[in-house]
């Protein structure tokens, strides 16, 4: 069965730097999205992203993310400039439909020292 | 705004018992209702998805049902076993607005099943 998969399942980096997430989405998924699982908290939604634009974004997702597909398979997360509060487990997910069933990746945990 | 919450935060059963895991959700105006399992240290894997129309789904061992008006959902586990142990989530998707398949989750029942 298809999987959406992630890249690395783990980084580390140094407050203030920039951080690339990288996911691949099941190849004939059209919908995206990107959420977060703080440590002992709820997993929060950060993005939706359809036709190459962003649908929604949370109040989470400031100036400091974006969001790309740069071909035809990846889609990324980037923190432009890490902060400590931005240690999380960050999980990509994919759909075929907006409201269909959600797959998600195994995750990325970025830890920010 | 709309707010999950799962009772109970954690169970324990022996092995062999049928279980019902509750969501609850304050918005009752949603496109959907998915049911996750997280695995520690790991990605979420779907269960199950109601739409709205419909009252319950089943798959193998899991019916999951929903009552919209009343903002209620239970996933029902059949004949526990060890390897059903896990964190279960649910999540709905909102309708209305400008929604674009943005779940909002519980915080999860870790389900504990003993041999």
């Amino acid at each position: 069965e298809p999987e959406v998969t992630q890249t690395p399942s783990h980084q580390v980096t140094q407050m203030g730097q920039e951080v690339i997430l990288r996911c691949v989405p099941i190849s004939n998924h059209l919908y995206f999205y990107w959420y977060r699982q703080i440590l002992g908290q709820k997993v929060e939604f950060l993005v939706s992203f359809y036709n190459n634009e962003i649908s929604e974004k949370s109040e989470i997702f400031d100036d400091q993310f974006s969001v790309e597909r740069p071909d035809g398979s990846n889609f990324t997360l980037k923190i432009r400039s890490t902060k400590l509060e931005d240690s999380a487990m960050y999980f990509c997910a994919s759909s075929v439909f907006i409201q269909s069933k959600q797959y998600f990746g195994p995750g990325t945990r970025l830890t920010v020292t | 705004k709309q707010e999950v919450t799962q009772i109970p935060a954690a169970l324990s059963v022996p092995e062999g018992e049928n279980l019902v895991l509750n969501c609850s959700f304050t918005d009752s105006a949603i496109y959907n209702l998915q049911w996750f399992r997280q695995d520690p240290g790991k990605g979420l894997t779907s269960l199950l998805l109601i739409q709205s129309s419909q009252r319950e789904q089943t798959s193998g061992r899991l019916n999951a049902s929903l009552d919209k008006s009343s903002g209620r959902s239970t996933l029902y586990i059949a004949a526990s076993q060890p390897g059903d142990s896990a964190t279960y989530l649910c999540a709905v998707d909102n309708a209305g607005g400008t929604s674009y398949g943005k779940l909002t989750f519980g915080q999860g029942t870790i389900l504990t099943v003993h041999p």
